[in-house]
């Protein structure tokens, strides 16, 4: 068990679409994650969270928005989204930012984007 | 800055053969360095790292990884690989007061039956 749920899974929606990836862990972590993990390609961080604080921003779209309601939860929320924005979304937790702790990854979502 | 290079895309090895991923970094001050496996449709999943101490760092599924300070390299080895080792392996490296970890582009182990 992974310790960090992500849903949904699988996600297909049109560029005109609002929807939202949602995030969740169980281990009591203060430090969360999203990255973007596209094919042949280094994975991207998009956003650190830190005691639900945003603490990293790296030039993300504005069509991503992040929200963290708490430090358990994590949302990603996705509107007017373009073809090239197609790939495996993965959160993450750790205990906190700048440490050794390693980061604990969910499954992520795979979105397509129509 | 800080940077990690993973140079091969792909590394194949046969069963019961001892396999190594190579890795390189690039960082002001002590390194933190992980090794991360990502099964196919799954997330990644931590497999060891490096912090101080002993270069030889020992981890999950038998896996361990050989800190160099004078490389600056932190590769991956198994003595005798499994089909189930088949994966993608990622590095990572935080150091010099850095708040992020910084990861590699993964390389894709193949091991033959």
């Amino acid at each position: 068990e992974t310790g960090v749920t992500q849903t949904p899974r699988h996600l297909v929606m049109g560029m005109t679409n609002k929807k939202s990836l949602k995030c969740e862990q169980h281990l009591g972590h203060n430090a969360m994650y999203w990255y973007k993990q596209s094919a042949k390609k280094p994975l991207e961080l998009m956003f650190v969270y830190s005691l639900e604080e945003r603490v990293e921003n790296n030039s993300v779209p504005s069509r991503f928005s992040p929200e963290c309601p708490n430090s358990s939860h994590l949302f990603l929320h996705l509107h007017t989204l373009q073809p090239e924005d197609s790939a495996l979304y993965l959160c993450a937790s750790s205990q906190r930012t700048g440490g050794h702790q390693p980061q604990h990854f969910g499954d992520g979502t795979r979105l397509s984007i129509l | 800055a800080q940077s990690v290079a993973q140079p091969e895309d792909q590394v194949n090895v046969a069963e019961g053969n001892p396999l190594t991923v190579k890795c390189t970094y690039s960082v002001s001050g002590n390194p933190y360095l992980f090794w991360y496996v990502q099964y196919p449709n799954r997330g990644l999943q931590f497999l060891l790292k490096y912090i101080t101490g002993d270069n030889l760092v020992k981890g999950s599924y038998g896996f361990e990884a050989e800190f160099n300070k004078s490389q600056t390299s932190f590769h991956l080895k198994k003595p005798s690989a499994l089909v189930s080792d088949s994966a993608l392996y990622f590095c990572a490296v935080l150091g010099g007061g850095y708040q992020k970890v910084t990861f590699g582009t993964g390389t894709k182990l193949q091991v033959i039956p």
